[in-house]
């Protein structure tokens, strides 16, 4: 498959501190980009995206950056929560004409009390 | 406004059977996607329907299979069920099919083959 998951990385962090979550892409053509949040039992949940074309995006607590020279996308966030504490996935849109989105190995974000 | 919405929560089956699992999307949105997570494998791309269509399918054999009804509703079958088919069965929906439409999950299927 072209999602490869063997140990998931862990970020453990404290209550208050801020987050900063990253990820390699594959595709240079990828254009579109997605952060998503899976907690224990659950379906992904959106938090933010980006465009190819802009190289920062912020939300509420959440701030996306895009580097295309490296292929590196990271996902900020402030002030973490224990309610932040989730397995975290970034997806790419390649070229093309399909919609699939490839998805990163994830990262498991333990947030400590 | 409820969200993408699947069917059955838990679906236990034994090898060679068959599996139907189902999926409604977020009313108004048109394309539903199909993505296995398996443990350890992350998630990966099965298929894409839209507007009734498939329009894409990933790196699976042809046992896996589906449709999308006339209310943009989909059914993912899979057919003679392998022990490796174990997975969570997540459904997407997006707004539309253009390639910019931010895709929303479900809360998934849990196939266990036994």
């Amino acid at each position: 498959g072209e999602s490869v998951g063997l140990h998931l990385p862990t970020l453990s962090v404290q209550e208050g501190d801020n987050s900063i979550i990253n990820c390699a892409y594959s595709n240079s053509a990828s254009d579109y980009f997605i952060w998503y949040k899976q907690e224990s039992g659950k379906g992904p949940q959106f938090i933010i995206d980006i465009r190819s074309n802009m190289d920062k995006r912020q939300g509420q607590r959440v701030t996306v950056l895009l580097n295309k020279t490296v292929k590196h996308l990271s996902l900020q966030i402030a002030a973490t929560q224990p309610g932040d504490s989730a397995v975290y996935f970034c997806a790419e849109k390649g070229g093309g004409a399909t919609n699939k989105l490839i998805f990163g190995t994830g990262t498991l974000l333990a947030v400590q009390p | 406004e409820a969200g993408v919405t699947q069917s059955p929560t838990h679906l236990i089956k034994t090898r060679g059977q068959q599996a139907t699992l189902r999926c409604s999307p977020i009313s108004g949105h048109t394309s539903v996607y199909w993505y296995q997570q398996a443990l350890g494998l992350g998630l990966q791309f099965l298929l894409w329907y839209d507007e009734g269509e498939e329009r894409n399918r990933g790196n699976f054999p042809p046992r896996f299979s589906g449709r999308q009804f006339p209310n943009y509703s989909s059914e993912l079958n899979v057919n003679a069920l392998e022990l490796e088919d174990s997975a969570l069965y997540l459904c997407a929906s997006s707004l539309s099919g253009l390639r910019m439409e931010t895709q929303y999950f479900g809360p998934g299927t849990r196939l266990l083959v036994l």
